[in-house]
């Protein structure tokens, strides 16, 4: 089955406490991205990356950190959490003129 | 970067209703994507479309793309309880991957 898997799907940590979101899709997708959806503002794109070793920041990336070692893989890192990151994220994959499938997101609350 | 407004914000309406939501922009659309995303869910794609004056159906849900490429709509026949969620317009795609996104419609259909 053609999926985008996300890890944790729910956490809760502390202000400061470096994290990790992994992101794993089995479509051979060179496009990968992470979003982040707050009430009010909608889906918007923190980074993405067109294939592997190519990242680029996207409209909100202060703050985050990712990866590209694996074409697969699109891990997103957050150095040192503070409470405005606390957000719903969603990680995506694409090819070329095809849709974007999200995976089933997590839900990260920073206190 | 493009904004994508969308209207209205919310709509709550009886099962049997009819509906219809908009999708506008200031600019061209290169191309207009269509998502429902359930609670607790990632956005699916329902439509994609991009030639102007294009009108495309899915069972109940008619899509129509205006002639300028600027606006789009979104029309639900007979809404029933299983429609309720958000719906997002996104623009772009294609050889570029990037998608920009509206803050979208959250629907709620009563039984």
């Amino acid at each position: 089955e053609a999926q985008v898997t996300q890890n944790p799907r729910y956490l809760i940590t502390v202000t400061g406490k470096k994290l990790t979101v992994t992101c794993s899709q089995n479509m051979n997708h060179e496009y990968m991205s992470w979003y982040r959806q707050d009430p009010g503002l909608g889906l918007r794109q923190i980074y993405y990356s067109m294939n592997v070793e190519v990242t680029d920041k996207g409209d909100v990336p202060e703050g985050y950190k990712v990866s590209r070692k694996e074409k697969r893989n699109f891990p997103l890192i957050l150095e040192s959490p503070s409470p405005n990151q606390t957000s719903l994220y969603f990680c995506a994959s694409s090819s070329p003129w095809l849709e974007e499938f999200f995976g089933p997101g997590t839900r990260l609350t920073v206190l | 970067t493009q904004l994508l407004e969308q209207s209205p914000q919310f709509l709550s309406i009886q099962e049997g209703e009819n509906l219809t939501v908009y999708c506008n922009s200031s600019s061209v659309f290169s191309s207009l994507q269509w998502y429902r995303q359930e609670p607790g869910e990632g956005p699916v794609l329902l439509v994609t479309v991009v030639t102007g004056g294009e009108v495309k159906k899915l069972k109940r849900l008619t899509f129509q793309f205006g002639d300028a490429r600027k606006d789009s709509s979104l029309h639900i026949t007979a809404a029933q309880p299983g429609d309720t969620g958000l719906y997002l317009c996104a623009e772009g795609g294609g050889s570029n991957y990037k998608l920009t996104f509206g803050k979208g419609t959250l629907l709620t259909v009563n039984p």
